[in-house]
């Protein structure tokens, strides 16, 4: 059974760096991508980068770009997005998934994992 | 981008639902996807290529269109489907509609 697991809620203060994490089992983690998907606090998906976890290939949203940092550890089947300096506006529930580059589809998705930056 | 309608879809228990997923330009069918996003839940998959149902979906949610214009039908509608609808596309890179709210009476 594929599942993506992730890890709990984070409170931070602007300014500090945070990494949340995406640990998957029940298929091969080094043969698909794993993309990260932003929902704003009553907003709609919004596709944040691709991680081929094979090679370390990353594909970023130019949205994103520069602000995020996505990488993996094959050894535990993980892979992880962060943040160097948040911000409060980086406040949100981010969920990782599994991309099918066959039909260009997320078809297994992770909990989620809300970010709260306040002062 | 893809633009879908209605924004509030308000049914009772029984009948169907039509949501439309609009994109500007035209969009190969293989590359369309929904997804149902229940309140306080992960987005899942329902659909994909347009029209292929994604695994352990009831056939009471299908998918049709092509070019520019797609829709989800779900039939039959039941309580737990109350949900907000997403279509994806991928054009150089993932694309969402800003979603459809389903409300049942």
């Amino acid at each position: 059974e594929v599942q993506l697991v992730q890890s709990g809620a984070e409170v931070k203060k602007p300014g500090e760096s945070v990494k949340i994490s995406c640990q998957v089992s029940g298929y091969t983690f080094t043969n698909y991508w794993i993309g990260w998907v932003r929902q704003m606090p009553g907003k709609g998906l919004e596709w944040m980068g691709f991680f081929y976890p094979g090679d370390s290939d990353a594909r970023y949203s130019p949205s994103f770009q520069g602000q995020i940092t996505m990488s993996a550890d094959k050894s535990i089947n993980s892979a992880y997005l962060q943040w160097s300096s948040l911000k409060a506006s980086d406040s949100a529930m981010y969920y990782c998934a599994r991309f099918m580059t066959t039909f260009q589809y997320f078809d297994y998705w992770g909990q989620g994992t809300l970010v709260t930056v306040s002062s | 981008v893809l633009r879908q309608s209605p924004d509030t879809l308000s049914l009772s228990p029984g009948e169907s639902a039509t949501l439309s997923c609009r994109a500007s330009q035209s969009v190969p069918s293989r590359y369309l996807a929904w997804y149902q996003q229940k309140p306080g839940q992960a987005p899942r998959l329902l659909i994909y290529g347009a029209s292929s149902r994604a695994t352990g979906i009831p056939d009471r949610f299908s998918g049709s269109g092509s070019g520019t214009d797609f829709i989800l039908t779900i039939r039959t509608l039941q309580p737990e489907d109350v949900a907000m609808y997403y279509c994806q596309q991928f054009g150089s890179s993932p694309d969402f509609g800003q979603g459809t709210s389903l409300e049942i009476k």
